[in-house]
């Protein structure tokens, strides 16, 4: 149980165009979801945490109006990354966070998607 | 704000060697989550300590939660080349949001 999703695995893009990422748990309702971007060989780093109907609260440092974020259910939360550059190019991971007794604080990863901007 | 220091950076071992990475925080967690991530792939989750002292074990792994729940430790005995990849901790303090620290990328010698 407790899996998550992300699409697509891999992207590539020119600069300058919008690239979404969308991210689903499967099997379990979370209200909240994470996004992280991993820079190679670096740790996870929070971009945002985006809570179903609500606005994300982005980490210090994230544009809001670069990455946007939509949480519209409590299964799906997507992340836009607009008028993309070379800069951008990363590996974006979503985590949800389980609402089953038990798990607690417990986050789920998605396989990740790794963006590449030519 | 919170920060989690985690260290060695890179462990190299040899297969059957013991291997150990501290995780350090800032201030004091509520929680203190481990993940592994395998060469290109994501984070999995390993365990969560809640409990100040609490002693964990998943088989060769050992985890463990500091007195004072500002430290954590994950202990592999007899390493195998299954054991590669980056061991990850992170925080949790109060909230739902995790702090992660750099991990440990350990390399396993056949």
């Amino acid at each position: 149980g407790a899996v998550v999703s992300q699409h697509p695995s891999w992207v590539i893009c020119k600069s300058g165009t919008s690239v979404k990422i969308e991210c689903r748990s499967l099997d379990f309702q979370a209200t909240t979801m994470f996004w992280y971007r991993q820079f190679p060989k670096q740790s996870l780093m929070l971009m945002a945490t985006s809570n179903e109907g609500s606005k994300a609260t982005y980490e210090q440092g994230v544009e809001k109006d670069k990455f946007l974020i939509n949480h519209a259910s409590l299964t799906l939360s997507t992340l836009t990354v607009t008028s993309a550059h070379p800069e951008d190019s990363s590996f974006y991971i979503c985590s949800a966070r389980s609402l089953l007794q038990g798990h607690q604080e417990t986050q789920y990863f998605g396989p990740g998607t790794r963006l590449l901007v030519l | 704000g919170q920060q989690v220091m985690q260290i060695p950076q890179y462990q190299h071992v040899q297969e059957g060697e013991d291997f150990t990475t501290y995780c350090n925080s800032s201030t004091t967690l509520s929680n203190i989550q481990w993940y592994k991530q395998r060469p290109g792939g994501h984070p999995v989750f390993l365990i969560q300590l809640v409990k100040s002292g609490e002693v964990k074990k998943q088989k060769r792994l050992t985890f463990q939660f500091g007195e004072a729940k500002k430290n954590s430790s994950l202990h592999i005995t007899a390493t195998q080349t299954t054991d590669v990849g980056t061991y990850f901790c992170a925080g949790g303090a109060g909230s739902y949001q995790l702090t992660f620290g750099k991990g440990t990328k350990l390399s396993v010698i056949p």
